[in-house]
């Protein structure tokens, strides 16, 4: 089936606890996304990726890292988590750039306490 | 403030009813997308709408984008409870190698 997998779907954890968020899609999609969605504010991008080894900022990218070493996988990691990064998180895909039907996975929600 | 504004913000409706939500920008839009996402969950893409005047349909769901690619309404016809949800319209933005920027959504439930 295809699909973006993202791990974990719950996850609490403490201020400054680094953390990895996964993400693997097996579509073989060259573009790769992360967004967070907070309540009012909608889905806003906090990274993107166009190809291996190639990524960029989004419109949220403080607090965040990323890397995209195989095409399949793009990890969302957060190095010194703060409580104001307590978000829905989504990993999206597409096959290729201009192409905005993404493949959303099901979804990471973080609490940090 | 939002660059996509959708209204309503929620939307509660008797099974059997129709209703539309509504999705506006500023800005001429490279393609409208709309996705609905049950809560809590991924977001599942409904429909894709990239020419001025373009209406789509699938099942009960109805689609149009306006001339000037500003404007998106979707329309549900005789709504069912399957229907409940969080629906979101998805803007593309040039120059941002695939960003599609996102309303803040419309709540729906539908009471039988």
């Amino acid at each position: 089936e295809a699909q973006v997998t993202q791990n974990p779907r719950y996850l609490i954890t403490v201020t400054g606890k680094k953390l990895t968020v996964t993400c693997s899609q097996n579509m073989n999609h060259e573009y790769m996304s992360w967004y967070r969605q907070d309540p009012g504010l909608g889905l806003r991008q906090i990274y993107y990726s166009m190809n291996v080894e190639v990524t960029d900022k989004g419109d949220v990218p403080e607090g965040y890292k990323v890397s995209r070493k195989e095409k399949r996988n793009f990890p969302l990691i957060l190095e010194s988590p703060s409580p104001n990064q307590t978000s829905l998180y989504f990993c999206a895909s597409s096959l290729r750039r201009g192409d905005y039907g993404y493949t959303f996975g099901s979804g990471t929600r973080l609490t940090v306490v | 403030s939002q660059e996509l504004e959708q209204s309503p913000q929620s939307l509660i409706v008797q099974e059997g009813k129709n209703l539309t939500i509504n999705c506006t920008s500023s800005k001429t839009l490279y393609g409208l997308y709309w996705y609905k996402q049950k809560y809590g969950e991924g977001l599942i893409f409904l429909m894709m709408l990239q020419k001025g005047g373009e209406e789509k349909s699938h099942e009960k769901i109805t689609a149009k984008l306006d001339e000037k690619k500003q404007q998106s309404s979707l329309h549900i016809t005789a709504s069912q409870p399957s229907h409940a949800g969080i629906y979101l319209c998805g803007g593309g933005r040039s120059g941002g190698y695939n960003k599609l920027i996102f309303g803040a959504g419309t709540r729906l439930a539908v009471h039988p």
